[in-house]
């Protein structure tokens, strides 16, 4: 079964500081790995990630892949109360059978808490 | 252009209910995925459509089903309501292509069953 693990599960920093958040997972014909951000409903797109140790970066957010360890990272740099809000790592697959591959299996998230 | 839309925003039901969410996708986007998001469970994917056929179908039980109609739009329904429904169903669409950044996501229902 297609699992995505993320962590840690919630975190609480001061502004300025730098972040780190987990995702490993273990999906079945690997396609690609997403982050999203979550603040009150809608979860908003962050990065996809396909290849392996190719960073993708936007302003003080970066991410990069591992698909021989089967991880990614999300860094966040000089965090601002403004990014406190929950972090999602999801990844696709390909199918072998039918079907298609816009199904995201999530992670729980983690709870990014950034105090002024 | 104007994003997901899902109606109702919030909803309160009595268990054994019966319930059916609306999901309007971006325009021009032909599959449409729906979630639960529960603080226990995190994100589950329910089911995709695309072009009025469910592609994909996640480990809900048959009270959960949807459809999607012609013009893209779809609903999903979950009869005989238990307390364990309650809540945020998030749907999704999605243009060309696999999701990517135009796998946008609506503000959610909020469900609650009492």
């Amino acid at each position: 079964e297609d699992k995505v693990v993320q962590s840690p599960l919630s975190l609480v920093v001061h502004e300025g500081d730098t972040v780190t958040l987990n995702c490993s997972y273990e999906v079945t014909n690997f396609r690609s790995l997403l982050w999203y951000k979550q603040e009150k409903k809608a979860p908003t797109f962050l990065f996809m990630l396909t290849s392996s140790g190719i960073e993708k970066k936007s302003g003080r957010l970066s991410s990069i892949l591992d698909k021989k360890e089967l991880f990614s990272i999300l860094n966040i740099t000089a965090t601002q109360t403004g990014d406190s809000a929950v972090y999602l790592c999801a990844g696709t697959f390909t199918p072998t059978s039918g079907g298609s591959n816009y199904k995201l299996t999530f992670g729980k998230g983690t709870l990014l808490t950034v105090n002024p | 252009k104007a994003g997901v839309t899902q109606t109702p925003r919030y909803l309160i039901k009595t268990r054994g209910q019966q319930v059916t969410l609306s999901c309007s996708p971006i325009s021009g986007h032909r599959s449409v995925s729906w979630y639960q998001q529960t603080p226990g469970q995190g994100l589950q994917f329910l089911f995709e459509y695309f072009s009025e056929t469910q592609r994909n179908k996640g480990n809900f039980p048959g009270r959960f089903s949807g459809r999607q109609f012609s013009n893209s739009r779809s609903e999903m329904n979950v009869s005989t309501l238990e307390l364990g429904d309650s809540a945020l169903y998030l749907c999704a669409s999605s243009g060309q292509g696999p999701p990517n950044y135009g796998y946008t996501f609506g503000s959610g229902t909020r469900l609650t069953v009492v």
